[in-house]
């Protein structure tokens, strides 16, 4: 167990619905990270949080917003979601930022 | 569990023999790296690590190498056990963040 958790596990969703995925650790860890991974990519980084109510971009962040009210909890939402979002969502915390992350289970979303 | 790895490259070993996946990793100024293990249906689980200041560093039955030179970083399992069967993927650190490469599925063969 990392301490961290994600909700849900599984979601299936239509085009153009908004989804809110959640991620809760327990490490009291400053940062926090959001990464889709899909066949043959390596994990993508979506946003990350270096405090609370102070998050930045990623990579892949067209389509995602995030919020972060509470150390220990950091949300991810796609505000109208599109086919191409279909993936498998990781969050991960560090202490530190530049060291190793602890991974929650993941969140298979698929959108039709 | 996640369909993570149906494009990986695979490596099938025997159970009791070494086993060694490779990572080309792309950032010369990267300093930091880090060897995942991602079983099927669940989040990644850190490994070994290893700083650029360093060739080597040894764990319990795992070993990871480092060549700068070529960008090349290795991870070596001593006595492979069918526990180890999962995707192993190197992370390097750049800049603020981390870049994952796609990894390898390891398939320990009874």
């Amino acid at each position: 167990d990392a301490g961290i958790t994600q909700s849900p596990r599984h979601k299936v969703t239509e085009t153009g619905t908004p989804v809110t995925l959640r991620c809760h650790q327990t490490e009291n860890h400053r940062y926090m990270y959001w990464y889709r991974q899909d066949p043959g990519h390596g994990l993508r980084l979506i946003h990350y949080s270096y405090g609370v109510k102070d998050t930045d971009k990623g990579e892949v962040s067209d389509g995602y917003s995030v919020s972060r009210s509470k150390t220990e909890d950091f949300l991810l939402t796609l505000e109208s979601a599109t086919s191409s979002q279909t993936s498998v969502y990781f969050c991960a915390h560090s202490s530190r930022g530049q060291d190793e992350q602890f991974f929650g289970p993941g969140t298979r979303l698929t959108v039709l | 569990g996640e369909s993570v790895g149906l494009h990986l490259p695979t490596l099938s070993v025997q159970e009791g023999d070494n086993s060694i996946i490779n990572c080309a990793y792309s950032n010369s100024a990267s300093d930091y790296f880090i060897w995942y293990k991602q079983e099927s249906g669940k989040g990644p689980q850190f490994i070994i690590d290893i700083r650029s200041n360093m060739d080597k560093r040894q764990g319990q039955r795992v070993t990871v190498l480092l060549n700068k030179t070529v960008k090349h970083l290795s991870l070596q399992i001593a006595a492979t056990q069918p526990g180890d069967s999962a995707v192993y993927f190197c992370a390097e650190l750049y800049g603020q963040n981390f870049v994952f490469g796609p990894g390898t599925r390891l398939s320990v063969l009874p």
